[in-house]
């Protein structure tokens, strides 16, 4: 266990739709990041938060979105869902600010679009 | 931004022989270069790192060398078990704050 949580483990919606996954970092860890993994993929950088500020972007849709709130958690809003964006979708957390610091995995959040 | 390439992306290797992965960087500035181990289903989990004050880490039965010179390092496992089995990923960092991942090695270990 990592001590990044992650909900909901599994989520199944339709085509159009919006829906709102949830990360807790582990407890001291100021950075968020979040991942998108699909089919045989990779782990394709989406966004990066410090301290409830954005810090880098990757190569995010502009219908996602993220926060990171007061209390360090973070959202990852993803609407106007495709089929395509069906994927298994990762937040990871580290102490500081940059990728020269160890990130820790949380579970994933496996979302079906139908 | 930093570009990761990563080879092969499929390895299969006899228990008990050693399974070599090779990831090469773009930007010489990168100081930090874990790997991360996938098992099906699961999350990625680091398996060991190396910071570019060294050359080559080991622990137990994996090793990590780097050769900054050449922009590329390297994951050796030696002694394959079955539970080595997985997706191996290398990752490099950018000054931009991001962690750039290779596309990942699927390695199977054949009894």
């Amino acid at each position: 266990d990592s001590g990044v949580t992650q909900t909901p483990k599994h989520l199944i919606t339709a085509t159009g739709q919006r829906v709102t996954l949830r990360c807790s970092p582990r407890s001291g860890d100021l950075s968020v990041y979040w991942y998108q993994q699909s089919l045989d993929q990779g782990l394709q950088f989406l966004i990066h938060y410090y301290n409830g500020e954005e810090r880098a972007k990757g190569n995010i849709l502009e219908r996602f979105s993220a926060q990171q709130f007061p209390d360090l958690h973070s959202e990852l809003n993803l609407s106007s869902l495709e089929l395509g964006d069906s994927a298994l979708y990762f937040c990871a957390s580290s102490v500081l600010a940059g990728g020269w610091n160890e990130q820790f995995f949380g579970p994933g959040t496996r979302l079906t679009v139908l | 931004g930093e570009n990761v390439e990563q080879h092969p992306s499929t390895l299969s290797v006899q228990e008990g022989d050693s399974a070599v992965i090779k990831c090469t960087y773009s930007d010489s500035a990168s100081n930090y270069f874990p790997w991360y181990k996938q098992e099906l289903g699961k999350r990625p989990q680091l398996i060991i790192d190396i910071r570019s004050n060294v050359g080559e880490k080991k622990d137990q039965r994996i090793a990590v060398t780097l050769n900054k010179t050449a922009k590329h390092f390297s994951l050796h496992i030696t002694e394959t078990q079955p539970e080595d089995s997985a997706v191996y990923f290398c990752a490099a960092p950018s000054n931009d704050y991001k962690l750039s991942f290779g596309a990942g090695t699927t390695v199977t270990v054949r009894a």
